[in-house]
């Protein structure tokens, strides 16, 4: 069974810096890979995702991520963060096999001051 | 952008009573549903694939008794919290899978806005 696994908890940046969330997932068969993003009292909206071709995706609002297969990783990034950013991230991943379940990371809780 | 509501979307009951939470596809049809279980602070635990016209999949240690998953109609799903207990207080989220994506490996799941359940 496919797990993902985020190793920020909580990360604080300031406006401007530069952002890069870890995701790491465990599967051995093709994967498709998300990640979600969820503002303070809203539900979860897409930010980006990962199917097959090239392994640098552009998202949503300046976020890019990149698949890198022989690590297993799908590192979310964006070049400067703003304050509107606040918010919770979600890796997750879904099995090509598995009838789209999607199974979610713990979540990384992006803090940035103004 | 497809859209999925949930109703309703925060309920208060007593312990003891049933609470069913609606999940419907508003402008598409969705043979694939899903219901996840947040707790606060946390991420979200899948607890079960409903689909369409057949009997749900559930995750271990998913009680398929307690939470009833009814798949009756492309655009609707309901979960069924049975006998809820305090324990059962949390914030329930379902996706629906767009149908017009034939096949299983490429897909895009839309997420409901989430059901705050509160068992007193």
């Amino acid at each position: 069974a496919q797990s993902v696994s985020q190793h920020n908890h909580h990360v604080i940046l300031s406006e401007a810096a530069s952002l890069e969330l870890g995701c790491n997932y465990s599967y051995g068969g093709t994967v498709n890979l998300f990640w979600y993003v969820q503002y303070p009292g809203q539900h979860l909206q897409l930010l980006l995702k990962y199917f097959s071709g090239d392994p640098l995706v552009k998202g949503i609002k300046g976020f890019e991520a990149e698949f890198i297969k022989s690590k297993f990783s799908f590192n979310l990034r964006k070049p400067s963060v703003q304050w509107s950013d606040t918010a919770e991230y979600f890796c997750a991943v879904s099995a090509y096999s598995s009838a789209s379940k999607i199974i979610f990371g713990s979540g990384t809780r992006l803090s940035i001051r103004p | 952008g497809a859209v999925v509501s949930q109703h309703p979307s925060w309920v208060i009951c007593k312990s003891g009573t049933s609470v069913k939470i609606e999940c419907r596809s508003l402008d598409f049809q969705a043979t694939t549903m899903f219901w996840y279980r947040q707790f606060p602070k946390q991420s979200l635990m899948l607890m079960a694939t409903s689909n369409e016209g057949s009997k749900a999949t559930y995750e271990q240690g998913v009680e398929k008794d307690k939470f009833l998953i009814n798949h009756a109609s492309l655009t609707l799903s309901t979960l069924t919290v049975t006998s809820a207990h305090p324990e059962d207080s949390s914030f329930y989220i379902c996706s629906a899978r767009d149908r017009a994506f034939g096949t299983s490996g490429t897909d895009t799941q839309y997420f409901g806005p989430g059901t705050r359940l509160t068992v007193l």
